[in-house]
């Protein structure tokens, strides 16, 4: 089971350049996450998908948007990246079923420098 | 204000004790959901254990233990008999309401555990 899958896995870019991270989940799950963690600030809440065909701001949108592809993809794109941005990128996922706590399921995160 | 506060940025315990780990919350929804993330060095978010705010019983996974005080806000991880593997950054997350599960985390605390 490959869970939550991220990539790339390390990027760097120039200040202005563009990029994508893309993630999908093969769990059948309806919501997706984008967080960003930096030291001393645990991890933030960029964007969602609570399911297919929508998308919310979280705790820290300015500079990101995303795209919800389909039920199992939900990419984040950098428009114009700066050096704030510089950080660990997390995909997760979560779902309901009968018996479930709804946790989040984490990628393994995609650490992103921004020069 | 902080809807999750982990107050110990660092923590220590020997192999074999037992640690607590402390997380209080602040929420007005009478329905929520409590969890625990484990972060080991690899940069992996592992999930640990959830209370949820209606359960009568604090939850328990094996060597991990929530105290779960509702009227003080407060659900604190214990790991008892420490092993070196416990060594990590824990963080401490809250889902508000029914249904949609976007967490919001704390800063995390980092545990260290000696031989």
């Amino acid at each position: 089971n490959a869970g939550v899958t991220q990539t790339p896995k390390f990027q760097v870019l120039k200040t202005g350049q563009s990029m994508t991270l893309q993630c999908a989940q093969d769990m059948n799950h309806n919501s997706m996450y984008w967080y960003r963690q930096d030291p001393g600030m645990g991890l933030r809440l960029i964007y969602y998908s609570a399911s297919e065909g929508t998308t919310d701001k979280g705790e820290v949108p300015n500079g990101y948007n995303v795209s919800r592809l389909n039920k199992r993809e939900f990419s984040l794109r950098l428009e114009s990246a700066a050096p704030s941005q510089t950080s660990v990128y997390f995909c997760a996922s979560s779902g309901k079923g009968q018996g479930a706590t709804g946790e989040l399921f984490f990628g393994e995160g995609s650490r992103l420098t921004v020069l | 204000a902080q809807k999750i506060t982990q107050t110990q940025p660092g923590m220590f315990v020997q192999e074999k004790e037992a640690v607590t780990l402390d997380c209080t919350y602040d929420t007005s929804d009478q329905s929520y959901g409590l969890f625990w993330y484990k972060q080991p060095s690899s940069g992996e978010m592992i999930f640990l254990i959830y209370q949820g705010s209606y359960d009568e019983q604090n939850a328990t996974e094996g060597r991990y233990s929530l105290n779960f005080q509702k009227a003080r806000k407060s659900a604190n991880l214990v790991i008892s008999a420490s092993q070196l593997g416990d060594s990590a950054m824990y963080f401490c997350a809250m889902r508000e309401g029914v249904g949609f599960q976007k967490l919001v985390f704390g800063t995390g605390t980092r545990l260290l555990v000696s031989p």
